[in-house]
């Protein structure tokens, strides 16, 4: 296990929903990270926050809203979305926003309709 | 151009076969960090080795081995006696202090291990 956790795991959303995917880490990690892997792209780095401050916001649609409330969540609230936005999302967490191994959760696995 | 380049796509190995899995980075920094990263079937990235760009000095865990080399900018990655459970997509990053220390992965290599 590795302490990273996603939520849900699997989310099917219409292009008018509303939805938000979550991820808590339990490693007292100072930083965490919103990242986008699908079939056609490398993992591409979304958002960093550190320290629930946001630190880098990589070009990505205003469609995808981060929030960190505290440095154990994180949550990428989405609404309005495009088929090509459908991917596996994947959260992690490091213990700083240097050189730090980051660690990963499972990812939740977004299809948009 | 790509920072970070995993040449081989896909690689299939006979269960106990040794596999070399490339990696190939571009940086002007002097001081950078590589990782390699393995993705199972379940989908989280495991963290595998983290190398700083000071330390060529090769490293050996358990059946894993890396080998980093400066002059040709490389940092591989050898499984000995391979087994079914290393199947997965294995990833090169490449983390650069003047880029802000943020991870910049390859493309992945997906490896299946044959019985």
């Amino acid at each position: 296990e590795t302490g990273v956790t996603q939520t849900p795991r699997h989310l099917v959303m219409g292009m008018t929903n509303k939805k938000s995917l979550k991820c808590e880490q339990h490693l007292g990690h100072n930083a965490m990270y919103w990242y986008k892997q699908s079939a056609k792209k490398p993992l591409e780095l979304m958002f960093v926050y550190s320290l629930e401050e946001r630190v880098e916001n990589n070009s990505v649609p205003s469609r995808f809203s981060p929030e960190c409330p505290n440095s154990s969540h994180l949550f990428l609230h989405l609404h309005t979305l495009q088929p090509e936005d459908s991917a596996l999302y994947l959260c992690a967490s490091s213990s700083g926003t240097g050189t730090w191994e980051q660690y990963f959760g499972p990812g939740t696995r977004l299809t948009v309709t | 151009a790509q920072k970070v380049t995993q040449a081989q796509t896909e690689i299939s190995v006979v269960e106990k076969e040794d596999v070399t899995l490339d990696c190939v980075y571009e940086t002007r920094d002097t001081t950078y960090y590589l990782f390699w990263y393995k993705q199972p079937p379940s989908g989280e990235l495991v963290f595998l080795i983290r190398r700083n760009s000071f330390d060529e000095q090769n490293e050996i865990s358990g059946r894993y081995s890396w080998n980093f080399q400066k002059s040709t900018s490389s940092f591989n990655f050898t499984i000995t006696a391979s087994q079914v459970v290393d199947s997965a997509v294995y990833f090169c990053a490449l983390s650069e202090v003047n880029a802000g220390n943020m991870l910049t992965f390859g493309g992945g290599t997906r490896l299946m291990v044959k019985p």
